[in-house]
């Protein structure tokens, strides 16, 4: 089984400053016939679905701020914010597509809090 | 704006088989994007269950193609869910969700959510 795992389970930043989260993938989710690596990040505040942050690793989805970035290729990733706001208290989900098996898995997730 | 809606039972007993649908509004169905499932236990994180395209093609998690039927109805503009053999572990927020295409090219990720649904499996 593919096996996304999330890096720390927990974090807390003070406002203003840089929060990193990771994402390692048990196999590679670059795919050679596009050169995509197919890794999203998601947000999910409380009673709320997950939305959409970034795709293709790196692409931001329309109306995402700025703050927010992607990086990574293969089976490593990073999401950064790159000034936490307050309205960034949640819980960041990565989530990968590999074609054999086809399945989408996700991280186990990581809690986000100010300092 | 595209919209999903799920509806369906909100309690559902063990060895059952739980049924939800995933409305769509303000887009059409038959258009180029995959409508899939997906379910988070409280507390917990997330479980793609399967999708379905509007020709009628699905692929499911391999951990649940035993127990999973998806399905369209295009006249009606929606999805739908059918998990039998449900047990506690069952118990959970389904989600449905659309993967769009990018010009030609699957993103492969969840761009539009419904609210979700609880979905409780107890006797």
């Amino acid at each position: 089984d593919i096996v996304m795992t999330q890096s720390p389970d927990s974090l807390a930043v003070s406002l203003g400053e840089r929060a990193t989260i990771n994402c390692k993938s048990s196999q590679s989710v670059l795919y050679s016939s596009n050169n995509k690596n197919y890794l999203a990040w998601y947000q999910q505040k409380p009673g709320q679905p997950p939305k959409l942050l970034i795709y293709w690793a790196s692409t931001r989805e329309s109306g995402v701020p700025d703050r927010f970035s992607g990086s990574g290729s293969g089976t490593d990733f990073t999401l950064t914010i790159s000034s936490l706001q307050a309205e960034d208290v949640a819980v960041y989900y990565c989530q990968q597509y590999y074609s054999t098996p086809y399945m989408y898995t996700f991280g186990q997730g990581t809690k986000l809090e100010i300092k | 704006q595209v919209q999903l809606q799920e509806s369906g039972p909100g309690l559902v007993k063990p060895s059952g088989t739980l049924s939800l649908t995933c409305a769509v509004s303000g887009g059409s169905i038959s258009s180029s994007n995959w409508w899939s499932w997906v379910r988070q236990p409280p507390g917990k994180g997330l479980e793609w269950i399967g999708e379905i395209y509007h020709s009628g093609s699905t692929n499911y998690n391999p951990s649940l193609k035993s127990r999973v039927t998806i399905s369209v109805d295009k006249s009606k503009n929606q999805f739908s869910l059918k998990l039998s053999s449900v047990t506690a572990a069952d118990t959970a927020v389904y989600y449905c969700a659309r993967v769009p295409y990018f010009g030609v090219v699957i993103i492969n990720a969840f761009d539009i959510w419904g609210q979700g649904t609880m979905v409780t499996v107890s006797s």
